[in-house]
C-alpha cells in the first residue's frame, strides 16, 4: 500500500525566500503529482512527473523526482504573497490512476 | 483543455436524506472516474473508482450502501449520499481519467462539491 508523507505540514515564509517541500513515498509510484488548494476550492494541478531526475519548472516552482529515495521536492523560489496556499503530492501504483494523496503543507507567505 | 464539472458545488440538507452529487467531463470521454472526500484541513481521501458500464470499486471502510456510485455514460458518474448524517458533511472532489488513445497521465478534477448535513 503506498504511503506518501510530506514535510512540513505548515510553513510560514517571508517574502522573496526561499523554500523546499518534501514529500517521502513507501513504494514504487508510477508518476508523482504536485497540486495546489486554495481554501474552499479543487485541486489546481502544478506538476506531473514521470521517471528519475525528473525536474519540472514553473515560475517560482519547480519540482523534482529521485524515484530511488522515493523523495520529491517541491521548491519555492522568492516567495510572493499570491503563493500562500495549501500545495499536496500524490502518487500512484499500478495501472490505475487512483492518487493517495500526502498530508499537504499550508504555505502562508507573509509581506 | 480539459473540463470536468461537478454539481452541485454546495448542498445542504436535513439529516436522513439522500443528495446526489454529479460529476462530467466536459470535453472527452472518461472511462474511469474517481471520488474523494475531503474533511476541512485535511488531505483528500480516496473513496471509490468509478468505471463505466460495470460496479464500482470502493476503497476499504467506505461503505458502499451509503456512497452509491452510478457511471452510466462516458462523462458522467453520478455520487449519491444516502440517509446523510451530519458526519457526512464533507468536500467531495471526483477526478477523471481521459479514456482512449493519447492518454496522457494526468487526471482531471472538479470543482468539488461542499456538502452539508443539518
Amino acid at each position: 500500500e503506498l504511503k506518501v508523507e510530506q514535510n512540513p505540514l505548515f510553513l510560514s515564509m517571508q517574502e522573496g525566500k526561499n523554500y523546499t517541500i518534501y514529500c517521502n513515498y513507501s513504494t514504487t509510484s508510477d508518476r508523482l503529482y504536485w497540486y495546489r488548494q486554495d481554501p474552499g476550492k479543487s485541486l489546481e494541478s502544478l506538476f506531473v512527473l514521470l521517471s528519475n531526475g525528473a525536474v519540472k519548472q514553473e515560475g517560482r516552482l519547480m519540482a523534482s523526482l529521485d524515484t530511488k529515495a522515493r523523495l520529491s521536492t517541491l521548491h519555492i523560489t522568492a516567495a510572493v504573497h499570491d503563493l500562500s496556499a495549501t500545495y499536496f503530492c500524490a502518487g500512484n501504483t499500478g495501472t490505475a490512476s487512483k492518487l493517495t494523496f500526502g498530508t499537504g503543507t499550508r504555505l502562508q507567505v507573509t509581506l | 483543455g480539459a473540463v470536468v464539472s461537478q454539481h452541485p458545488s454546495r448542498v445542504i440538507c436535513k439529516s436522513g436524506t439522500s443528495v446526489k452529487i454529479e460529476c462530467r467531463s466536459l470535453d472527452f470521454q472518461a472511462t474511469t472516474m474517481f471520488w474523494y472526500r475531503q474533511f476541512p484541513k485535511q488531505s483528500l481521501m480516496l473513496m471509490a473508482t468509478s468505471n463505466e458500464g460495470s460496479k464500482a470499486t470502493y476503497e476499504q471502510g467506505v461503505e458502499k450502501d451509503k456512497f452509491l456510485i452510478n457511471h452510466a455514460s462516458l462523462t458522467l458518474s453520478t455520487l449519491t449520499v444516502t440517509s446523510a448524517h451530519p458526519e457526512d458533511s464533507s468536500f467531495y472532489i471526483c477526478s477523471a481519467e481521459r479514456g482512449g488513445g493519447g492518454y496522457t497521465g494526468e487526471l482531471f478534477f472538479g470543482e468539488g462539491s461542499r456538502l452539508t448535513v443539518l
